[in-house]
């Protein structure tokens, strides 16, 4: 059974101060990771990919990659409360089909 | 402004009933995606295709789900009969030449 682990959360992050949050997968072929933003009501929406070992920096956000420990996460720099939403990892798996996780409810607190 | 559309919005039906939930990829996309989220599952792979053709439909119930893609503009997901555990909000996506996935507004069905 293939999993995309996530902690629902929520987490609270006073704004301005880093959120990091995490995921975990279970597919070791997997070369493909995203993180999506999903806004309460709203469908999810792509903010990262990374597909190499190491950081990727994309304005505010970064993605972190660490293939042998199976561990992908993204930090958010001085957090604002538009950030508040839930992020959710996605996975591609060994036939190419993205897994997604449930999704960590993230809460700035203003 | 390319985006993906899903038509209705919204549906409340009865149990039993047929829904048919439609979804216009973007243009030029040639892979399109069914899903289904609920609080307790999470979003969940229904089935998707490429260039039309059904590639993978493992996480769809067969015997009341059937998702099919008569053109390349158009893409339906059917449930018939409909019972009230199918109630969710289905996600339609689409993807490029990339694997970076659009997703459309989502159509919300309540099953009474």
């Amino acid at each position: 059974q293939k999993e995309v682990e996530q902690n629902s959360g929520p987490l609270s992050v006073p704004e301005g101060a880093i959120a990091s949050l995490n995921c975990t997968y279970s597919d070791r072929v997997s070369q493909s990771f995203f993180w999506y933003r999903q806004y309460s009501g709203k469908s999810p929406e792509l903010i990262m990919s990374i597909y190499s070992n190491g950081d990727k920096e994309d304005g505010r956000f970064t993605a972190q990659l660490n293939k042998a420990s199976q561990y992908v996460s993204l930090l958010i720099r001085d957090s604002q409360p538009s950030d508040s939403a839930t992020y959710l990892c996605a996975v591609n798996d060994r036939d190419d089909k993205i897994i997604f996780g449930k999704g960590t409810r993230l809460h700035i607190l203003p | 402004d390319a985006r993906v559309t899903q038509t209705p919005r919204h549906k409340v039906t009865e149990m039993g009933q047929e829904v048919t939930m439609r979804c216009q990829p973007i243009l030029g996309h040639n892979t399109v995606f069914w899903y289904r989220q609920t609080m307790m599952q999470g979003l969940e792979l229904l089935a998707y295709f490429r260039n039309r053709a059904p590639l993978d439909d493992s996480g769809m119930p067969k015997d009341r789900f059937s998702a099919e893609m008569p053109d390349a503009t158009l893409a339906t997901l059917k449930i018939q009969p409909s019972e009230p555990r199918d109630s969710a909000v289905y996600f339609c996506a689409s993807a490029g030449t990339t694997d970076t996935q659009y997703f459309g507004p989502g159509t919300r069905l309540t099953v009474l």
